[in-house]
C-alpha cells in the first residue's frame, strides 16, 4: 500500500505550458521533500516544506504544503525541456515515506 | 569527486552468485541508507544505519545484508542473487542534526541478474 500517492504518474507537455503535480496522503508528516531525478542519476533534493500552508518558490517552481500537512503540490510555470525528469515527493515521519514519482517530459 | 560514490555503476551477474555493492561518502554524515528503485514502485528501503554500530532492516531486507565498515562506508550484499533483484540500487546519506531533511544520493548501481 502506497502511503504517498503521486499524480499524475506520467505527464508529457509542450514547452511553455504550466503544470501541477500532486502528492497526497492520509498521514500527517513533519515535513515533506521534493526531489528531481534525471536518467542515470540519483534523486536531488529541490525543497523541504515544514509548516502547514507553507509555500516555497524555486525560480519557476512553486511548492505548497497542505494546511493539514498531509499533501503537497508542485507547480511549474512555463515549463522548459530542462525540467524533464522524474519528480519524487517524500514525507518525513520516523523514516522518509516515498511516492512512486511523476515522470515529466517537456517537449520543445 | 562526488559526495556519495557508488561502485560499480553497472553490473550483470548470474543467478546464485554473491555480489557486493559499495558506497562511500565524503559528507561527514552519520546516517546511511540503501534503497532499490523499480519502475512504478518508487524507492524502497532495504537497510539503514544511524551510526557504525547501528544496523536496521528496512521494508525489503530479505535476501540482502549490509556492513557498515566505517562512518563513511556502507556496503550492500546479495548473498545469492535472483532475477527479481534486478533493479537500480541507491545509497543515500543524511545528517542526524537535520533529521530526515535533505538526503544526498549516489548515482546508483544498475544491477541485472540473469
Amino acid at each position: 500500500t502506497q502511503l504517498l500517492e503521486q499524480s499524475p504518474q506520467f505527464l508529457s507537455i509542450q514547452e511553455g505550458e504550466n503544470l501541477t503535480v500532486y502528492c497526497n496522503s492520509s498521514s500527517v508528516f513533519s515535513s515533506l521533500q521534493w526531489y528531481r531525478q534525471e536518467p542515470g542519476e540519483g534523486p536531488v533534493l529541490l525543497v523541504t516544506v515544514v509548516t502547514g500552508g507553507e509555500v516555497k518558490k524555486l525560480k519557476r517552481l512553486t511548492f505548497q504544503f497542505g494546511d493539514a500537512r498531509k499533501d503537497s503540490s508542485l507547480h511549474i510555470t512555463a515549463a522548459q525541456p530542462g525540467d524533464t525528469g522524474l519528480y519524487l515527493c517524500a514525507g518525513a515521519r520516523y523514516q522518509l515515506i516515498w511516492g512512486a514519482g511523476t515522470k515529466l517530459i517537456i517537449k520543445p | 569527486d562526488a559526495d556519495v560514490t557508488q561502485t560499480p555503476r553497472n553490473r550483470i551477474t548470474k543467478t546464485g552468485k554473491r555480489i557486493m555493492l559499495e558506497c562511500s561518502q565524503t559528507k561527514g554524515h552519520d546516517r546511511m541508507y540503501w534503497y532499490r528503485q523499480d519502475p512504478g514502485l518508487g524507492l524502497r528501503l532495504i537497510y539503514y544505519s544511524f551510526d557504525v554500530k547501528d544496523i536496521n532492516k528496512g521494508e525489503i531486507s530479505d535476501g540482502y545484508s549490509v556492513s557498515r565498515q566505517a562512518q563513511a562506508k556502507f556496503s550492500l550484499s546479495l548473498e545469492s542473487a535472483i532475477p527479481n533483484q534486478t533493479a537500480l540500487y541507491f545509497c543515500a546519506t543524511s545528517d542526524r542534526r537535520t533529521g530526515t531533511d535533505g538526503y544526498t544520493f549516489g548515482s546508483g548501481t544498475r544491477l541485472t541478474v540473469v
